[in-house]
């Protein structure tokens, strides 16, 4: 089942910060983040784990809530590089934890 | 250099005329997996592969046809294709299957007359 991601869009000026949600039905056990610029392919940008630590990766950040099944992705003083669309991907705790699920996405446009 | 490769990247074809687009890992990866792209739908699993010879459902198989018969290679195959698979399709390989960093491939742009 895909997890839902809020909000579909976002819109920043440079400078400014943008959260990104993503949640699940389903108990999970890893969430992924994944960023993918217009004709190109996603590229990884992070994954947490039940039971790990909030991630970081320069401005860009995301925390996982067990209990909600939630998934926040923080971005802050956004620039212009970090226009794309942002996909969260889910594993379900179970035998293997081989399929990842993505959500619809999260459409973030920074403008001067 | 590591990556994933896919051929071909772009194809027209007509229904029903069998088809298959390849996928290539030099990375060594036991994981591998297609998905489809789709505007508004995300990314959506085709197929994926834990190893030589394992392969599995994933959310929207029908129609489509995969095989792993060497480690490094995971064709996907569409033997009667129809217009409602034109789409956007990636190759994806990673180490510890879904709990691992995912590498896509460049993608192959479908689209089915």
């Amino acid at each position: 089942q895909q997890p839902v991601q809020s909000p579909q869009a976002v819109i920043l000026r440079e400078g400014e910060d943008a959260v990104i949600n993503c949640s699940s039905s389903k108990a999970l056990y890893s969430v992924h983040w994944y960023r993918q610029k217009h004709g190109e392919a996603p590229v990884f940008l992070m994954i947490l784990l039940k039971g790990g630590e909030q991630k970081g990766h320069e401005k860009i950040s995301a925390s996982f809530n067990e209990k909600k099944q939630q998934s926040s992705l923080y971005l802050t003083a956004s620039q212009l590089s970090y226009s794309g669309t942002y996909f969260c991907g889910t594993v379900l705790p179970g035998a293997g934890s081989y399929q990842l699920t993505f959500g619809k996405g999260t459409k973030l446009s920074v403008i001067p | 250099e590591a990556q994933v490769t896919q051929n071909p990247r772009y194809l027209i074809t007509v229904t029903g005329k069998k088809l298959t687009v390849t996928c290539s890992q030099n990375m060594n990866h036991e994981y591998m997996s297609w998905y489809r792209q789709d505007p508004g739908l995300g990314l959506r699993q085709i197929y994926y592969s834990m190893n030589v010879e394992v392969t599995d459902k994933g959310d929207v198989p029908e129609g489509y046809k995969v095989s792993r018969k060497e480690k490094r290679n995971f064709p996907l195959i569409l033997e009667s294709p129809s217009p409602n698979q034109t789409s956007l399709y990636f190759c994806a390989s990673s180490f510890g299957g879904g709990l691992g960093e995912q590498f896509f491939g460049p993608g192959t742009r479908l689209t089915v007359l």
